[in-house]
Formats: structure tokens, C-alpha cells, sequence
């Protein structure tokens, strides 16, 4: 069975524009969480999604905003981007809402410039 | 309020020798604990796991757990390491089931001396 697949691997980006990254979740996975990675915050929830349903959400701003689409797969999109945003993004999934496993694709790795 | 604690930002043992990483947790209930290893330009990927149950945990890789109530630890090991156990290990805690309100450590790097 197919992993986690995020795309794109690699982003480099400017202040001030948006960006939209992607997650393919696990075949049959429902429930899909993205993470923030930094060197200085190390890693941090974002939100998480079910059903088509925001159902969690971190302490980010409204600038992070995510959607989710009926096969389950996943998009995040940050905009006004800004220098702080860099980091790798992490996607993970699980089966359904309320799992404790979640299985971890390999990240986006956003640059702003 | 949960928090978890890493002692140790980077841990180098030599090849064949002991590794000991070090997790203690804050919460006011048992949480669920979970080791995970990042390889570089990696994801996570689950080492092991603690929810309720016998406390030593075994894992992938030769890796175990064993979570300590009374120390509020749980700490990873494994007897010999090895040159491709060199990579960065978080230890996470949650709440209940919700993976959503997990937590996780800051990280140690795992080098490994030939």
C-alpha cells in the first residue's frame, strides 16, 4: 500500500505571495493532520481534517488555512507569506478521526525568500 | 498542561554500544506516549508506542520503551546500535485517543561513532 505522498517535495516562494501544498493520504485513511517544522518551534499541529471537516485546529494564523476533498485528500494554503513561514510542512494520516497512529509523509519543504 | 521534555539535544554512542534517549512527560492523566524517528529529508515514521497495557514497549528496528509512572518517563533504548540508527528521535504525548492534540518533544539527534 502507497504511503503518504506530499507534493511538492521542494518551494521557494517570496513575501507576500501564497502557496498551496498538497497530501494524498493513505488508501482509505480518512483523517487527514498537517504539522509545522522548524529549528526553533520544532513541531507544531496545524489542523486536522475529517470528513471534508475542519475538526482541530492549531494555534496559527488565519493565514494557514486547509480544505479536504471527498476521496480524502488534502491541501493547506498559507498566504501573505512571510520570512517566519519557512519550515518542512508534514502531512500525516490516519483511519478515521480519534486514532492515536498517524503515518507521516516525507514534507514540503517551503522556502520564503 | 501536557508538555514533553527530551533531555538532550544530540546523543553520540559508538557502533555496538547502548543507545538511551530520554523522555519525561507533564500530564495530569496517563497520556498516550509515542516515540517517532525522522531520517533526514524524511517524514516521521512511528518507532513504537504506549497506551495502556504492559509498560515495556518493544518496537521496530530493535528499539524499546518503557514508560515509568512514577518517574513520568519513557525513555527509548536499544542494546547495540547501529549505523543506520542515526537520525533524530521525537518522543510525543497525547491526550486520551485524539491525535490531533499531540505533543511533541523537541528532538534528539542520534549520531553513531564507527
Amino acid at each position: 500500500k502507497a504511503g503518504v505522498t506530499q507534493t511538492p517535495r521542494y518551494l521557494i516562494k517570496t513575501r507576500g505571495q501564497q502557496v498551496t501544498l498538497s497530501c494524498s493520504p493513505i488508501s482509505g485513511h480518512r483523517s487527514v493532520s498537517w504539522y509545522q517544522q522548524t529549528p526553533g518551534q520544532g513541531l507544531q499541529f496545524l489542523f486536522e481534517y475529517f470528513s471534508e471537516t475542519q475538526r482541530n485546529k492549531g494555534n496559527f494564523p488565519g493565514r494557514f488555512s486547509g480544505r479536504q476533498f471527498s476521496n480524502s485528500r488534502s491541501e493547506m494554503n498559507v498566504s501573505t507569506l512571510e520570512l517566519g513561514d519557512s519550515a518542512l510542512y508534514l502531512c500525516a494520516s490516519s483511519l478515521e478521526l480519534g486514532e492515536d497512529t498517524q503515518y507521516f509523509g516525507p514534507g514540503t519543504r517551503l522556502t520564503v525568500l | 498542561a501536557q508538555s514533553v521534555t527530551q533531555l538532550g539535544s544530540h546523543v553520540s554512542v559508538s557502533e555496538g554500544a547502548l543507545v538511551l534517549l530520554r523522555c519525561n512527560y507533564s500530564s495530569s492523566v496517563p497520556p498516550y506516549l509515542f516515540w517517532y524517528v525522522q531520517y533526514p529529508n524524511q517524514g516521521l515514521q512511528l518507532l513504537l508506542k504506549y497506551t495502556t497495557g504492559a509498560t515495556l514497549v518493544k518496537g521496530i528496528n530493535g528499539f524499546e520503551a518503557e514508560f515509568k509512572k512514577s518517574e513520568t518517563s519513557f525513555h527509548l533504548t536499544k542494546p547495540s546500535a547501529h549505523m543506520s540508527d542515526a537520525a533524530e528521535y521525537f518522543c510525543a504525548v497525547i491526550l486520551y485517543s485524539s491525535a490531533s492534540k499531540i505533543i511533541f518533544g523537541s528532538g534528539t539527534r542520534l549520531s553513531i561513532r564507527p
